[in-house]
């Protein structure tokens, strides 16, 4: 059966710090992986996804930016936090090929920024 | 703005009422999905409609896209705490990344 780690659980960090979230996936191959932020009242933001090894695309600019160094492992960075940055983070991922395929969630990633 | 609006933003509820969630767009998907989340962890696909005038039923929970694909209803008959949680409509025009309503909140309470 296919799982989706995502860690840390919880993090909190001053502004102008680094950051860095980490998110596997276990059970497939080639997946979709995307990174979603999801703030009160405004549902989930598309950030970054990725069809493949080292490829990325970005939805918004902004102050974060996303990698792939393997098939199933996808990381959500920044070299210098912002208080907007604060927010729960959600890795998922999807079969590829599947269009109209289930979005498969890790657990978040709850970050505040002081 | 958003492409998705849903509404009502929160809705508490006795235990056996029914309720009826909406998602709305002036935008034609060429699919839809709810999704139900608890506190504290990621969101779960409840159903997935791709058809105009679908209906899906999932145990107390029936589903509808509209006839125009820009529309969506959750329907639950005999609310019970456990439903409780955000619901969220996600859409998908054509070959794009499904785009997420900002959700309704639902407490059912005992």
């Amino acid at each position: 059966s296919q799982t989706i780690h995502q860690w840390p659980a919880t993090l909190v960090q001053p502004v102008g710090s680094p950051l860095s979230l980490e998110c596997t996936v276990e059970g497939t191959s080639n997946p979709n992986l995307y990174w979603y932020r999801q703030a009160a009242g405004r549902g989930l933001q598309l950030l970054f996804y990725s069809v493949g090894i080292g490829q990325i695309s970005s939805e918004v600019p902004q102050n974060l930016s996303a990698s792939r160094p393997q098939d199933r492992q996808f990381i959500l960075s920044s070299k210098k936090l912002l208080l907007s940055d604060s927010g729960f983070y959600l890795c998922a991922w999807r079969r590829t090929g599947r269009n109209t395929g289930e979005l498969f969630f890790g657990e978040g990633s709850r970050l505040t920024v002081l | 703005t958003q492409l998705l609006e849903q509404s009502p933003q929160f809705l508490s509820i006795q235990e056996g009422e029914n309720l009826t969630v909406y998602c709305n767009s002036s935008s034609v998907f060429s699919s839809l999905q709810w999704y139900r989340q608890e506190p504290g962890e990621g969101p779960v696909l409840l159903v997935t409609v791709v058809t105009g005038g679908e209906v899906k039923k999932l145990k107390r929970l029936t589903f509808q896209f509209g006839d125009a694909r820009k529309d969506s209803s959750l329907h639950i008959t005999a609310a019970q705490p456990g439903d409780t949680g955000l619901y969220l409509c996600a859409g998908r025009r054509g070959g794009q990344n499904f785009v997420f309503g900002p959700g309704t909140r639902l407490s059912v309470l005992p």
